[in-house]
């Protein structure tokens, strides 16, 4: 089975750092992903990690450790339009491209 | 490019009645669609996958029966849901796969459905 875990809430202000993080237990793995989903709206493509490390991308930076089964999405320079739920999902099969979402963590910018 | 489109966006239906989701790619090429549903505050949870030309392959516990999908080609998949009841009032969305893609799936905006 799939198990993937995130926080469900976090605060922040505008202008800081947020990292979310994700720690997953899976049957197989091909891929780490980062969704951004707005409330009523369909998620959004944020990142993708299938190697150990850092990939970033502007103000969003996505980090793997494979061996631990953690990730971590942060956040930087934070913007009142951040204010989403980041979903983590993990693509655990070979060639299926299936995805496992976890419940999503709902972020929060105050000014 | 990457868009994928789902039609309709909201629907409300009366109960014991069915009702058709369309999904299409309008840019790509999707031989791989998948059917996601999100209850309220929940994530997101795959249903089936749609492969142009062949029968789906459902999740467990969602009944094939009920949950009736078709990939006639390779831009667009329907999800019918027979026999509506108050309790598969949810939000369903689509991704689809393009086919000469690594890995990105590129996500519709979604159907909200309330059976009433």
């Amino acid at each position: 089975g799939q198990n993937i875990d995130q926080p469900t809430e976090m605060t922040a202000t505008e202008g800081a750092i947020v990292q979310i993080n994700c720690t997953y237990q899976t049957s197989g793995f091909n891929g780490l992903f980062w969704y951004q989903q707005h409330a009523g709206e369909a998620p959004t493509f944020l990142s993708y990690n299938v190697l150990d490390g850092l990939e970033e991308k502007g103000r969003f930076s996505s980090f793997l450790s494979r061996s631990k089964g953690y990730s971590y999405l942060l956040l930087k320079e934070l913007q009142m339009k951040d204010s989403a739920s980041y979903l983590c999902a993990v693509s655990g099969g070979y060639n299926d491209y299936k995805l496992s979402f976890g419940a999503g963590t709902t972020v929060t910018v105050r000014a | 490019g990457a868009v994928v489109s789902q039609h309709p966006s909201r629907v409300i239906c009366k109960s014991g009645t069915s009702v058709k989701i369309e999904c299409r790619s309008l840019d790509f090429q999707a031989t791989t669609m998948f059917w996601y549903r999100q209850f309220p505050k929940q994530s997101l949870m795959l249903m089936a996958t749609s492969n142009e030309g062949s029968k789906a392959t459902y999740e467990q516990g969602v009944e094939k029966d009920k949950f009736l999908i078709n990939h006639a080609s390779l831009t667009l998949s329907t999800l019918t849901v027979t026999s509506a009841h108050p309790e598969d009032s949810s939000f369903y969305i689509c991704s689809a796969r393009d086919a000469g893609a690594a890995y990105e799936q590129y996500f519709g905006p979604g159907t909200r459905l309330t059976v009433t």
